[in-house]
């Protein structure tokens, strides 16, 4: 099975930039590296994903290591709203595979 | 925008009952998704259907079984509940014809507690 891994827990102030890290160092060439973020007792949200190349969208960028092992997801402006667990995901085929996900606190 | 939708939301069954989850996904997505995510556990895959075909099989007990219907929507159907049984269960959708780097989308689940 393709695994990730993330720390436990982050803390961040709000309105700074927030750094996620992932280590996937078993992926494979064609595992797509996705994130999502879930909140208490709701289902996982889409948050972005890539394959090589960084991404970026309205909600947050993704760096990915040139050797493809690791990634960061980056929040730019962390906000109340944005605490959660954040899952770093491998998709291998048509699974998902979940790590454990880190928990993100935001401080007012 | 229409989500996926899971009913019913709760569930409380006996030990050794039967469960019946349903999921709808979202119009025009093909691909269903089922997940388990236990108490404080990250979601664990069980099972997948694409065009009413199963596709992928995760960690699905035996005493489950899943199918997915003509008008794409499943029904997760679980046996012999057990206590372990207990977790939230989430069904997610996607559209194949975006390649198989699309996104999922995830319902609200459906949390079975089983007593």
């Amino acid at each position: 099975d393709a695994k990730t891994t993330q720390p436990n827990s982050m803390e961040s102030n709000e309105e700074e930039p927030v750094h996620l890290p992932c280590n996937h160092s078993t992926i494979s060439g064609t595992d797509y590296i996705h994130w999502y973020r879930q909140l208490p007792s709701q289902g996982p949200e889409y948050v972005i994903h890539g394959l090589t190349s960084n991404v970026n969208n309205r909600m947050a960028s993704l760096a990915i290591a040139e050797d493809r092992k690791s990634s960061t997801l980056i929040l730019h402006r962390a906000t109340l709203r944005d605490a959660a667990v954040y899952y770093c995901i491998l998709r291998a085929g048509n699974q998902f595979y979940f790590g454990t996900g880190t928990s993100l606190t935001v401080i007012p | 925008a229409a989500g996926v939708i899971q009913s019913p939301r709760h569930l409380i069954k006996e030990k050794r009952e039967t469960a019946t989850l349903k999921c709808y996904p979202i119009p025009r997505h093909d691909t269903v998704y089922w997940y388990q995510q236990g108490p404080g556990q990250d979601p664990q895959f069980l099972i997948s259907f694409y065009e009413k075909m199963q596709s992928d099989k995760g960690s699905i007990p035996d005493r489950f079984s899943a199918q997915q219907f003509s008008d794409y929507h499943s029904e997760l159907n679980m046996s012999s509940l057990e206590l372990g049984d207990s977790a939230l269960y989430f069904c997610a959708s996607s559209s194949q014809g975006l390649g198989h780097a699309d996104t999922q989308y995830f319902g609200p689940g459906t949390r079975l507690t089983v007593l």
